[in-house]
This record gives structure tokens, C-alpha cells and sequence, in this order.
């Protein structure tokens, strides 16, 4: 089965700084990985996803991630917040196989002052 | 539609009464997936349809809880004698070929059981 492990339950920051939300996953097969956000009271919304190819993926709203195969990681960052980035945001891995569900973190929580 | 939809938004029930959740996927999705969000719980898979194979219902929690989807579209969850326990948000997803397998998640129904 495939798992996904998400470090860090919230992570604070400062408007303007860089910021890095980490997860690791187990699996022992190929997988895809997504970062899901969800802003207060809504629903999820799909920011990146690695399929295949570059590892570098660059998502919505300034958010890229890296898939390293060696580490098991698929780390989220950012190099300037907005207040608005403010919420929680998901790593989840699914088989390479179509349909696949997928299995989540627990999630992390971010939030920008000002 | 335009994106996943769920209804009721929100439900407040009394403990031991049935309820039904139901989903409207996006138009030519074959797949759909039903997940809770509890608090301090993250995304938890409850069961996945794919087209006209059997659903997998490996992550409903208990024989309470029984979901269906009926003429390969729209799905019901339904959760008899409902618990405390079952309070959560309940979202509904789904994907295709054609969407690059990526899972669009609807807004998810609110149940409350007092």
C-alpha cells in the first residue's frame, strides 16, 4: 500500500518569506503525487501534480515541487507567501495505475502573518 | 456540471437516525470516490467506484456505512444509526481519462450527529 507522511502539522511564517512544507511517501511501486489546498471552509483544489518526467513540478498560485525518487520526498515550496496562501494544504500518492484512489497526509497547516 | 457536486451542504442529525450524502460527479467521469475529513483525522478514503467494476469499499469504517452509484453517475452515501463518531465532512471526488486521472473533489457535506 501506498502511504504519505507530512512532517510538519503546522507551519508558521511570515508575508513574504520562503517556505517549505515536506513530504515523504512509501511505496513499492511506481506512484504519482499530488499537493491539494484547502482554504478555510472550502473544499480541495488541486495545486500540482507529479505524473511523470521532469521532477520539478510548478503548480497554481507560485507553488512548485520536487520529486526525489532516492528520498521518497515530494516537497511543496515557495519562495514568497501571501497572507492569502494561509491554509491547509495536502500531500497525497496514488499507483500509477488509472482510477487509483488516493491516500493522503494528515495535512499541514500553514499560516502567514503579516 | 461544471465541478463535483454534493448535497446536502450541510446535515445535523440525532444520533441513531439514517442519513444520505449524495454526489453529482463531473459529466463523463468514470471514476468516484467518496473520502471523510474528520478533525485531527486528515482524508480518509471510504470507497471508489470505477466505471462498472466492483466498488472497492475497503476503507468504509463499519457495516453502517454503505455507498452506491447508480447508472455509472450519481452516488449515495448512506450511513445508518448514525453515531458521534460519523460527524465529519464528507467529500466526494472524481476523475477520468480524460481529466489526466487528476481527482477533483466537490465542496463536501457537513454532518453534524447530536
Amino acid at each position: 500500500a501506498q502511504s504519505v507522511t507530512q512532517l510538519d502539522s503546522q507551519v508558521p511564517v511570515f508575508e513574504e518569506a520562503p517556505v517549505e512544507l515536506r513530504c515523504n511517501y512509501s511505496s513499492s511501486v511506481s506512484v504519482y503525487l499530488f499537493w491539494y489546498v484547502q482554504y478555510p471552509n472550502q473544499g480541495l483544489q488541486l495545486l500540482l501534480k507529479y505524473l511523470s518526467g521532469s521532477t520539478l513540478v510548478k503548480g497554481i498560485n507560485g507553488f512548485e515541487a520536487e520529486f526525489n525518487k532516492s528520498q521518497t520526498s515530494f516537497h511543496l515550496r515557495k519562495p514568497s507567501v501571501h497572507i492569502s496562501d494561509t491554509a491547509e494544504y495536502f500531500c497525497a500518492v496514488s499507483k500509477t495505475n488509472s482510477g487509483y484512489a488516493l491516500n493522503f497526509g494528515k495535512g499541514t497547516s500553514l499560516l502567514v502573518t503579516p | 456540471g461544471a465541478g463535483v457536486s454534493q448535497s446536502p451542504s450541510n446535515k445535523v442529525t440525532e444520533k441513531g437516525k439514517d442519513v444520505e450524502l449524495r454526489c453529482d460527479p463531473i459529466s463523463g467521469h468514470t471514476a468516484l470516490y467518496w473520502y471523510r475529513q474528520s478533525l485531527g483525522q486528515g482524508l480518509e478514503f471510504l470507497i471508489y467506484f470505477q466505471g462498472n467494476s466492483a466498488p472497492d469499499k475497503s476503507g468504509l469504517p463499519s457495516d453502517r456505512f454503505s455507498a452506491e452509484r447508480t447508472g455509472g453517475s450519481v452516488s449515495t452515501l448512506t450511513i445508518q444509526r448514525t453515531q458521534q463518531e460519523d460527524s465529519a465532512v464528507y467529500l466526494c471526488a472524481s476523475s477520468s481519462f480524460i481529466s489526466g486521472n487528476t481527482i477533483y473533489f466537490g465542496e463536501g457535506s457537513w454532518l453534524t450527529v447530536v
